[in-house]
């Protein structure tokens, strides 16, 4: 069973489309994350959900929003998409809202907006 | 000056080889700090955590070195299934649930 997964690992769409990530973990952790790295590799945060709570949003637009609807689940909303947003988008959990824990990924779905 | 830093490589050494990598983080009041490592097309995977006193786990030795304000892993006799991308990872106390992850170093191991 894996313990983070995403739904689609690939997402082909055209510009100004509107589309939806899943993201489910069976750990039993109450934090989640969004995480998107983009084509230089480079890995930035975009939302932290404890305990279906938002914590942190970093600066991305307000296109992106996420949806919790329970501490298993937190789901990703983008509208209006444009080329910029191409990237792969990771979905992550730990066990606690806490700097000393471990993040566990899931696969990654790979966005690609044309 | 970004909050973490680290050498992007490519580092390619032969299999058997002893290979370092550092990691600087600018904020000294960061408290938690990480190795992870993705492969190609993968997701991130925690590989160590560091620890004050430093850490090892069997080919691969963690330090933190707080006044330099930096971080490093050690692999010692490289294998070809080393060959990943290492992200170095450092938390604030006062921002549990950000993690700030490095750009990454890479490394390649070769016959």
């Amino acid at each position: 069973d894996t313990a983070v997964s995403q739904t689609p690992k690939y997402l082909v769409t055209q510009m100004g489309n509107d589309k939806s990530i899943k993201c489910e973990q069976n750990l039993g952790h109450d934090t989640m994350y969004w995480y998107k790295q983009d084509s230089k590799k480079f890995l930035k945060i975009m939302f932290s959900y404890n305990n279906k709570e938002l914590i942190i949003n970093e600066t991305v637009p307000n296109r992106f929003s996420p949806k919790s609807p329970d501490k298993a689940h937190l789901n990703l909303h983008i509208n209006s998409l444009e080329l910029g947003d191409s990237a792969v988008y990771f979905c992550a959990s730990s066990q606690e809202w806490h700097p000393n824990t471990e993040a566990f990924f899931g696969q990654g779905t790979r966005l690609t907006v044309v | 000056r970004k909050e973490v830093e680290q050498d992007p490589g490519p580092f390619n050494v032969p299999e058997g080889a002893t290979v370092a990598f550092n990691c600087t983080y600018s904020n000294s009041a960061s408290q938690s700090f990480f190795w992870y490592r993705q492969d190609c097309r993968k997701e991130p995977k925690l590989l160590m955590s560091v620890y004050s006193s430093g850490n090892e786990d069997g080919r691969f030795t963690a330090q933190l070195n707080r006044a330099s304000q930096y971080i490093s892993l050690l692999i010692r006799d490289s294998k070809l299934s080393d060959s990943a991308t290492y992200l170095c990872v450092v938390s604030l106390p006062t921002n549990a649930g950000k993690s700030t992850f490095g750009d990454g170093t890479t490394l390649t191991v070769k016959p």
